[in-house]
């Protein structure tokens, strides 16, 4: 059974251009969750995902967003990149929305701005 | 709200001994789940162990087990006879009704041949 999904491993761009980051769940699994990773923050959430709708959203500007595919695929993009944005982007699924459920992580996308 | 601090930044163990890792938390839901995940050079995040706040009694997972004591909001980790591929960082996280998980900042665990 193939685990979750993130394409691409890196990528990097430069200020002010925008970035789509894909995640792929582990097969059956409906609910996306996305979290970004930096030295200074730590670990921080940014949306929950289940059924093509956004259930949570974390304390980050509107340049960041996503979306969720009929399929439970889903994509995050950050608008107007910034330096701060350099983080490790990391998904998450489980097979319906709830912590009970589980969640598995990919391996995260690592996104660098220059 | 909910917090969660993990004040050892760095710990070291000799393999086949013992190690704790400690955490304190804070969140204002009765109702929550307790986990600790670990992140390997890989990246990955990898569910150590979960511990409903609910259940009394501490969950176990094979050479991994928690010390929950609820009344002090404290959640630690003994990871027992040691390896060498339980080298990695270590972050403990809290979540509840809106399913987000809080982490801390994490321990770095170096295991010593």
């Amino acid at each position: 059974k193939a685990g979750v999904t993130q394409t691409p491993r890196y990528l990097i761009k430069t200020r002010g251009q925008q970035v789509t980051l894909s995640c792929s769940p582990i097969s059956g699994h409906r609910s996306v969750s996305w979290y970004q990773q930096t030295p200074g923050q730590g670990l921080q959430f940014l949306f929950e995902y289940f059924s093509e709708t956004q259930r949570n959203k974390g304390n980050f500007p509107g340049r960041f967003s996503g979306r969720q595919f009929s399929n439970s695929r889903s994509e995050m993009n950050v608008s107007t990149l910034e330096l701060g944005d350099s983080a490790l982007y990391l998904c998450a699924s489980s097979l319906l929305p709830g912590l009970s459920y589980g969640y598995t992580f990919g391996s995260g996308t690592r996104l660098t701005v220059v | 709200a909910q917090t969660v601090t993990q004040s050892q930044p760095e710990m070291s163990v000799q393999e086949a001994e013992t190690v704790t890792l400690s955490c304190t938390y804070d969140t204002s839901e009765s109702d929550y789940y307790l986990f600790w995940y670990k992140q390997p050079p890989s990246r990955q995040m990898i569910l150590v162990i979960r511990q409903e706040a609910y259940k009394q009694q501490n969950a176990t997972e094979n050479r991994f087990s928690v010390n929950f004591q609820k009344a002090a909001k404290s959640f630690s980790l003994k990871i027992s006879d040691s390896q060498l591929g339980d080298a990695a960082m270590y972050f403990c996280a809290v979540g509840g009704a809106t399913n987000k998980l809080i982490f801390g900042t994490g321990t770095l665990l170096a295991v010593q041949p």
